[in-house]
């Protein structure tokens, strides 16, 4: 059983440019999640999915942000026009839909550097 | 909306110390609460949970017991080992279910020294 996956682990781009990172959730799991953590602080919720459903966005940060999730598999996040705020780990998580499943299970994130 | 509150780090302590990380919560109903682990150059891995009142999380030789009259969650352990370095974060699911995001904590660094 394979973990959370995602790519790259590590961005630099300019500022001004779009980046996507792409998740590949554990298998059978119908719940994608995207986080953000910047440096000190804990993770902070941006946006889920139930299969190709997006169920929650009214957390994503502005309008620049975007995820899709096409085929309920693996999932990207697209930040365009990057800021030096964007500057940050963002982390993806899924989780097995039923009753009572409560946990996530989080991938090693995509460390972004904006200039 | 949810919060959580814990401790400020870092955490120091000496090897086969009791440690105690505290953390408080706030949220509507009966939330599902959980202890994440974050060892260093790895992913957030769960540590332990409980789902209702007075249920008691253990992994690793980790504790944590749901109190909702005091809405708590301190994680312990009664020894502590240099392994055990790491950051440490609370966090909770809103009452009802797992659909929707965690509310974290900011993490508590802890550190373990030989």
């Amino acid at each position: 059983d394979t973990g959370v996956s995602q790519n790259p682990r590590h961005k630099i781009t300019k500022r001004g440019q779009n980046v996507t990172f792409r998740c590949d959730p554990i298998s059978e799991h119908n719940r994608l999640y995207w986080y953000r953590q910047t440096l000190g602080q804990g993770p902070e919720f941006l946006t889920y999915f139930q299969n190709e459903a997006q169920l929650e966005k009214s957390r994503l940060l502005s309008d620049r942000f975007s995820a899709e999730r096409p085929k309920g598999s693996f999932s990207t996040l697209e930040i365009q026009r990057t800021e030096q705020g964007d500057s940050a780990m963002y982390l993806c998580a899924s989780s097995p839909w039923g009753p009572g499943i409560t946990e996530q299970f989080f991938g090693p994130g995509t460390r972004l550097t904006v200039l | 909306g949810n919060s959580v509150t814990q401790m400020e780090g870092p955490v120091t302590l000496s090897e086969e110390a009791f440690l105690t990380i505290n953390c408080t919560y706030t949220a509507t109903g009966y939330p599902s609460l959980f202890w994440y682990v974050q060892y260093p150059g790895e992913g957030l891995q769960l540590l332990l949970k409980a789902t209702k009142a007075d249920d008691k999380g253990s992994n690793k030789g980790f504790e944590a017991t749901y109190r909702k009259e005091t809405t708590s969650f301190h994680l312990e352990k009664g020894s502590v080992q240099v392994s055990d370095s790491a950051v440490y974060f609370c966090a909770l699911s809103r009452a009802g279910g797992g659909a929707d995001g965690l509310t974290f904590g900011k993490g508590t660094h802890l550190i373990i020294q030989p």
